[in-house]
């Protein structure tokens, strides 16, 4: 049963940058794309950007271009979430999900943990 | 972006009640909608796919139904387990999530 597993709890000043890691788990991510998502404490979801390991594709929200970048390591099965220039506003939980698709539908069906990013001077 | 807005925001029932929950498109999405659970602490939990597919392991009693700009999940009979924030997703491009409707406990 593959899991997706990240990294821990991070603490960063303003303006500097946080890479979190999702590792598969007891399987490849190869051949799914892989999302990250954030929730900021007490409100919704909002998909950052994703990957799609074979070709290293990568998409990003528009509100994150220029300092969001995304990538994968194949030979430890994991993806990065690097964000530069934090905020206070970055402070939320960032989770990765894989990004399968069936009947050319597209959905997250497996989700890590989350880790808890806290941007505080 | 496409823009999503579910209703209510959040609602009170009863185990055993049914429960609808409503989300609305900003432009039309055919059937890209997705249903997530989550409760709090957790992860998400994808329920329903393609707007009325009901992901491998998710009880009967949730179902999804919709297409265009206008989706409803519906639980036929609320469980204890049940009490959670629900958020649909659209999946055309580029993803989207609602705001979330909280289900409580009356």
């Amino acid at each position: 049963q593959v899991q997706l597993v990240q990294s821990g709890a991070e603490v960063k000043k303003p303006g500097s940058s946080v890479k979190v890691s999702c590792t598969a788990s007891g399987g490849t991510f190869s051949f799914y794309a892989i999302a990250w998502v954030r929730q900021a404490p007490g409100q919704g979801l909002e998909w950052m950007g994703g990957i799609f390991p074979v070709t290293d594709t990568t998409t990003y929200a528009q509100k994150f271009q220029g300092r969001l970048t995304i990538t994968t390591d194949k030979s430890t099965n994991t993806a990065y979430m690097d964000l530069s220039s934090l905020t206070s506003e970055d402070t939320a939980v960032y989770f990765c999900a894989r990004d399968d698709r069936r009947d050319g539908r597209w959905y997250f069906d497996l989700w890590g943990r989350g880790t808890l990013v806290t941007v505080s001077s | 972006d496409i823009q999503m807005t579910q209703s209510p925001s959040s609602l009170s029932a009863s185990v055993g009640d049914r429960v609808t929950i409503s989300c609305r498109a900003s432009q039309i999405i055919s059937t890209y909608l997705n249903w997530y659970q989550q409760k709090p602490g957790k992860d998400p939990k994808l329920l329903i796919y393609g707007a009325s597919n009901l992901q491998s392991g998710v009880p009967s009693r949730f179902s999804g139904s919709g297409s265009g700009t206008d989706f409803t999940l519906t639980i036929s009979s609320l469980q204890p387990e049940d009490f959670a924030t629900y958020f649909c997703q659209q999946s055309y491009t580029p993803y989207t999530f609602g705001q979330g409707t909280i289900v409580e406990i009356k």
